[in-house]
């Protein structure tokens, strides 16, 4: 069974630029995340869908943030301008139905904002 | 709003040892007790997960606890070895449909030869 695919797995920019990353799930897996890792941190969620639809992205910084998954299986996240406190891992996690069960993650996306 | 936090942050034994990873929660209302492993420049390997009506969970040499009413989590590793060097990292599982997770700062080990 292949895992939770993730591109690119390194991004360097300068600040104000823009950025997005590319997120393919488990596949059969309804639930998609997206965490946040700053260096020396445990991972914070960005943003969880169910299928199509948000459930949860109270702690994604809107104004700069963004992230779709269209037709309930890749999800995009864009963050547009980057600044320089975005430098983190950007990690993709699914799961079969949200709900209680057990997240995979896959190997993230490593950010440098300059 | 759920706190999770790890202790120590970072431990260095030498091989062979038993050891304890401490994981502490400030809600207990949660669903879910995630064990995860993470090496340098990798994402999140999951190594147990406890549901909370369950106190524990083996895996091999690792065994996790949970002790919801204290708000308390362990992972015991027995007889270290070198290819545990790791960062172990313990979230805490929302009790909703989202099961949102809320992890710790993580616990870095490094087991010497």
């Amino acid at each position: 069974e292949a895992g939770v695919a993730q591109s690119p797995r390194y991004k360097i920019i300068e600040k104000r630029q823009s950025v997005a990353f590319w997120c393919n799930p488990i596949s059969g897996h309804a639930t998609l995340y997206w965490y946040q890792q700053i260096l020396g941190q445990g991972p914070k969620l960005l943003i969880q869908f169910q299928n199509n639809g948000v459930v949860d992205d109270s702690q994604l910084p809107k104004d700069r943030f963004s992230a779709e998954r269209l037709k309930g299986v890749d999800s995009t996240l864009k963050i547009q301008p980057a600044k320089l406190e975005d430098s983190a891992v950007y990690l993709c996690a699914s799961s079969f139905s949200g709900g209680y069960n057990e997240q995979f993650f896959g190997p993230g996306t490593r950010l440098t904002v300059l | 709003k759920q706190e999770v936090t790890q202790i120590p942050a970072a431990l260095s034994v030498p091989e062979g040892e038993n050891l304890v990873l401490n994981c502490s929660f400030t809600d207990s209302a949660i669903y879910n007790l995630q064990w995860f492993r993470q090496d340098p420049g990798k994402g999140l390997t999951s190594l147990l997960l406890i549901q909370s009506s369950q106190r524990e969970q083996t895996s091999g040499r690792l065994n996790a606890s949970l002790d919801k009413s204290s708000g308390r989590s362990t992972l015991y590793i027995a007889a270290s070895q070198p290819g545990d060097s790791a960062t172990y990292l313990c979230a805490a599982g929302g009790d909703n449909a989202g099961n949102m997770l809320t992890f710790g700062g993580g616990t870095r080990l490094m087991v010497k030869p």
